[in-house]
């Protein structure tokens, strides 16, 4: 079946931690992109990416970090930097074309 | 102030009651509109589209969008329990998908 994977689901991090969340798609999209979520709210963009080997910063890139070195993934590094990073963090990638395919979701919990 | 206003919530219906959703925005070189259904810890999934302005229907769920007031609504009829989710308004003003505005999502209840 096509589509996005996440992982981990849940994941838990220290102060002072880098944590890293995968993102995999076989949908054969070039673009992906990162969004955060937190209650209440809707959709922030942290970064996206249009291209291999390429990633613009979105609204709230600060204390974040990504890479782009297959078409098929895109993961996110949440650094030490991000003051408040607990929250719901979701994938997505899109043909370009009006509809963004988003998966399942991590949730990150500061402990 | 938000580009995307979305009606807060959250909304508690009984089923068959007909619900509306409703998001503003200020941006008028939006075009394309959408409607994301999201259930509880999980992602978001397309529900409907609409190109500029006019309506959509898709079974019991109706898109409208009136981008001379820059409101969108969408309407659901004969409302059932398996409807209750949150539903999040997204555009953009091309077709660079993922690289919407969302609203910040309305959260509803259908009550059996």
């Amino acid at each position: 079946d096509g589509g996005i994977t996440q992982s981990p689901k849940y994941l838990f991090r220290k102060e002072g931690q880098n944590v890293t969340l995968s993102c995999e798609q076989n949908l054969n999209h070039d673009a992906m992109y990162w969004y955060r979520q937190d209650p209440g709210q809707g959709l922030r963009l942290i970064y996206y990416s249009q291209i291999v080997n390429d990633f613009q910063k979105g609204d709230i890139a600060e204390g974040y970090s990504v890479s782009r070195e297959k078409k098929e993934s895109f993961p996110l590094t949440v650094t030490s930097a991000q003051k408040n990073p607990t929250a719901f963090y979701l994938c997505a990638s899109s043909a370009g074309i009006y509809e963004a395919f988003f998966g399942q979701g991590t949730r990150l919990t500061v402990v | 102030q938000k580009e995307v206003e979305q009606d807060p919530g959250p909304l508690s219906v009984p089923e068959g009651a007909i619900v509306s959703l409703n998001c503003t925005y200020s941006n008028s070189a939006f075009q394309y509109f959408m409607w994301y259904r999201q259930y509880s810890r999980k992602g978001p999934e397309l529900l409907m589209y609409t190109y500029s302005s006019g309506n959509k229907e898709d079974g019991r769920f109706t898109a409208q969008v009136d981008k001379s007031s820059k409101y969108i609504s969408l309407f659901i009829r004969d409302s059932q329990p398996s409807d209750s989710a949150t539903y999040l308004c997204a555009m953009t003003p091309n077709t660079n998908a993922g690289k919407s505005t969302f609203g910040d999502g309305t959260t509803l209840t259908v009550k059996p």
